[in-house]
């Protein structure tokens, strides 16, 4: 099991650009989570996705934040324009529905917009 | 609402001693989820270890146990012989059902823990 994985690692863009942000869950895994990471607000929940379907967008910033799921192996987080207070390390994480045991996190996606 | 608190920012522990991190939630809810998770300089978030509220027995993961006091709200994460790969950010998570068989955390600040040579 290769886990979760996101890319890019790390992500350097300009004020204004599209940042897209990737997620592969770990197979059979049907419930997804974006978190973002910063120093002042710790580990904020953004969206959660169950089978797919969108369940709660409500941590999403702003309408610059966008998320898909187009099928069960495959999650996009969008960021369109990027701003500098949006450069954070942006987690995925996926977890088994009606376990309990937690999730598994990625490895993360620093993103640093200049 | 349920909040989770940490409320030791930065610890220090020298090589091969014991620490303990302290953790303090307040739910509503009888039964529930709560976990550490580490996370190292490389940012991986890792699960260190798991309790379930209604098994008063505390868990533990080799050098990683818990001190689950369920009246008191009270999640603390004890690490004996000290490593200097323990060093790293603890994360406190309570995790709350949404709909049925999903959950989502709540996470405490952290607390940078620093294992000395």
């Amino acid at each position: 099991d290769a886990g979760v994985i996101q890319s890019p690692r790390h992500e350097v863009t300009e004020m204004g650009q599209e940042v897209t942000l990737r997620c592969k869950p770990i197979s059979g895994h049907n419930s997804l989570f974006w978190y973002r990471q910063t120093m002042m607000r710790g580990l904020e929940l953004l969206i959660y996705f169950n089978n797919n379907v969108p369940i709660d967008d409500s941590g999403m910033p702003e309408d610059r934040f966008s998320a898909k799921m187009p099928n069960a192996s495959f999650s996009t987080l969008k960021i369109q324009p990027s701003e500098p207070r949006d450069s954070a390390v942006y987690f995925c994480a996926s977890s088994s529905r009606g376990r309990g045991y937690g999730y598994t996190f990625g490895s993360g996606t620093r993103l640093t917009v200049v | 609402a349920q909040t989770v608190t940490q409320s030791q920012p930065e610890m220090s522990v020298q090589e091969a001693e014991t620490v303990t991190l302290s953790c303090t939630y307040d739910t509503s809810e009888s039964n529930y989820y709560l976990f550490w998770y580490k996370q190292p300089p490389s940012r991986q978030m890792i699960l260190v270890i798991r309790q379930e509220a209604y098994k008063q027995q505390n868990a533990t993961e080799n050098r990683f146990s818990v001190n689950f006091q369920k009246a008191a709200k009270s999640f603390s994460l004890k690490i004996s012989d000290s490593q200097l790969g323990d060093t790293a950010m603890y994360f406190c998570a309570f995790m709350k059902p949404i709909d049925s068989g999903t959950y989502k955390y709540i996470f405490g600040t952290g607390t940078r823990l620093k294992v000395l040579a």
